[in-house]
């Protein structure tokens, strides 16, 4: 089975601090994802990435950027935290750029006080 | 632009009966895939079932099925024979096969499943 693994559960950080979510998949996926989830507003895609040190920004990046050094690790970075910053972050992994399939982590509710 | 509405907020299930979540559209791309997640409380999204806009047939999963009408742009969900363990929150979702090839979800819809 595909496994994808996020550094945390729960985090709680303080505004203007540096946030850094890690995600790691074991299967060896091409694609990687960050979205944020937010009650009524579903899925939002922040960042993904195709391959190893390649980055794409996805709809809502402003405030963040990502790394991806190694294949089976992304992550995400909140460079300056800010509250509405606060939300549930999730993310994925896929075969290549042309698989629908999403293989998705726990998720990291991150809050900013 | 591209756009996933999904109009009800929460529903409500007999345990057993067939339920129906609702999704549709919006895209230009000619090619395109629609799919439903699953997200229990635990918050992990589970894929579910899969519709290919040339697909001629509507996909089935098991208890899933993806009731596909193109020219309505529609992509509801059909649950049959619901299970307590249905109760979940459910997300449209479509990737054209063009473009960026960026993955669009709806708001979702949570499914509460009575015993």
């Amino acid at each position: 089975d595909v496994k994808v693994t996020q550094s945390s559960r729960y985090l709680v950080k303080r505004t203007g601090e540096k946030v850094f979510l890690e995600c790691v998949q074991d299967m060896d996926h091409e694609n990687m994802f960050w979205y944020r989830q937010d009650p009524g507003l579903g899925l939002r895609l922040i960042y993904f990435s195709y391959d190893v040190k390649m980055k794409e920004k996805g709809d809502i990046p402003e405030g963040y950027s990502v790394s991806r050094e190694k294949k089976e690790r992304f992550s995400l970075i909140l460079e300056s935290a800010s509250t509405n910053q606060t939300s549930m972050y999730l993310c994925a992994s896929s075969v290549d750029r042309y698989s629908y399939e999403q293989y998705f982590g726990p998720g990291t509710r991150l809050t900013v006080t | 632009a591209q756009k996933i509405t999904q109009t009800q907020p929460g529903m409500f299930v007999q345990e057993k009966e067939a339920v129906t979540l609702d999704c549709t559209y919006d895209t230009s791309d000619p090619s395109y895939g629609l799919f439903w997640y699953k997200q229990p409380s635990s918050g992990e999204m589970i894929f579910l079932i899969y519709q290919g806009s040339y697909d001629q047939q509507n996909a089935t999963e098991g208890r899933y099925s993806l009731n596909f009408q193109k020219a309505r742009k529609s992509a509801n969900l059909v649950i049959s024979a619901s299970q307590l363990g249905d109760s979940a929150m459910y997300f449209c979702a479509m990737r054209p096969n063009t473009g960026g090839f960026k993955t669009i979800f709806g708001a979702g819809t949570r499914l509460f499943v009575k015993a």
